[in-house]
């Protein structure tokens, strides 16, 4: 099985802040990567597929970039809103897998 | 406006049996790729189970040989047999679309009592 490895396990920013969260797989997935938001209580939202494309109706503060093993998401501006939880998923070969998620917290 | 809405979910003993059921609206479920994930209570993401456009399916190796995904096109629903199931079980289920997840459900919870 292909593992995800997300870090930091979590983030403390300010409001107004710009973040980075990464993503790693522990093998070749090309562009077969996607992000998540996930807030308490709620359904994961899709952000990012393919690696770097938003999804219809996503602000673009949220941009990912990355290919092979190597991952990131940048959130610019933050938002009293962003601060959630984020998570990677491969979606290369099966099993599909999830990152442990990055909790983004306010500072 | 595309929507997907599990149901089923609930308290069962260990070893017991449960179906979900996925509605789906505003697309068809047999023209893409449906997953089911899983959150147990204060964990991340598990995927479980996906069903391709063509009808082949794929578990994780947790609930392979206990759980079954299928779809009725006629309703256009999804659903996931549970079998055998076990405490680890408990979670809250996802009726995802898409192999990127582009749509997902709002979840329904399953319990199971030891």
């Amino acid at each position: 099985d292909i593992q995800m490895t997300q870090s930091p396990s979590s983030l403390s920013a300010s409001v107004g802040d710009r973040v980075t969260m990464t993503c790693r797989a522990s093998q070749d997935i090309s562009n077969y990567l996607a992000w998540f938001q996930q807030k308490p209580g709620k359904a994961p939202k899709s952000l990012i597929s393919a690696a770097s494309s938003l999804q219809r109706g996503v602000p673009s503060k949220f941009s990912g970039s990355g290919s092979g093993t190597d991952f990131t998401l940048t959130i610019s501006s933050l938002q009293p809103e962003d601060f959630a939880t984020y998570y990677c998923q491969q979606y290369n070969s099966y099993p599909y897998t999830f990152g442990q998620g990055t909790k983004l917290e306010i500072k | 406006e595309v929507q997907v809405v599990e149901s089923g979910g609930g308290l069962i003993q260990s070893g017991g049996s449960l179906r979900l059921s996925c509605a789906a609206s505003g697309f068809i479920v047999s023209s893409n790729y449906m997953s089911w994930v899983r959150q147990a209570p204060g964990k991340g993401l598990e995927w479980v189970s996906i069903i391709y456009s063509g009808g082949s399916t794929d578990y994780a190796d947790s609930v392979k040989g206990r759980f079954t995904i299928s779809r009725d096109n006629s309703k256009n629903t999804l659903y996931l047999q549970m079998n055998s199931l076990r405490a680890d079980d408990t979670a809250v289920y996802y009726c995802v679309r898409g192999r990127d997840g582009y749509n997902w459900g709002q979840g329904t919870l399953v319990t199971v009592s030891s």
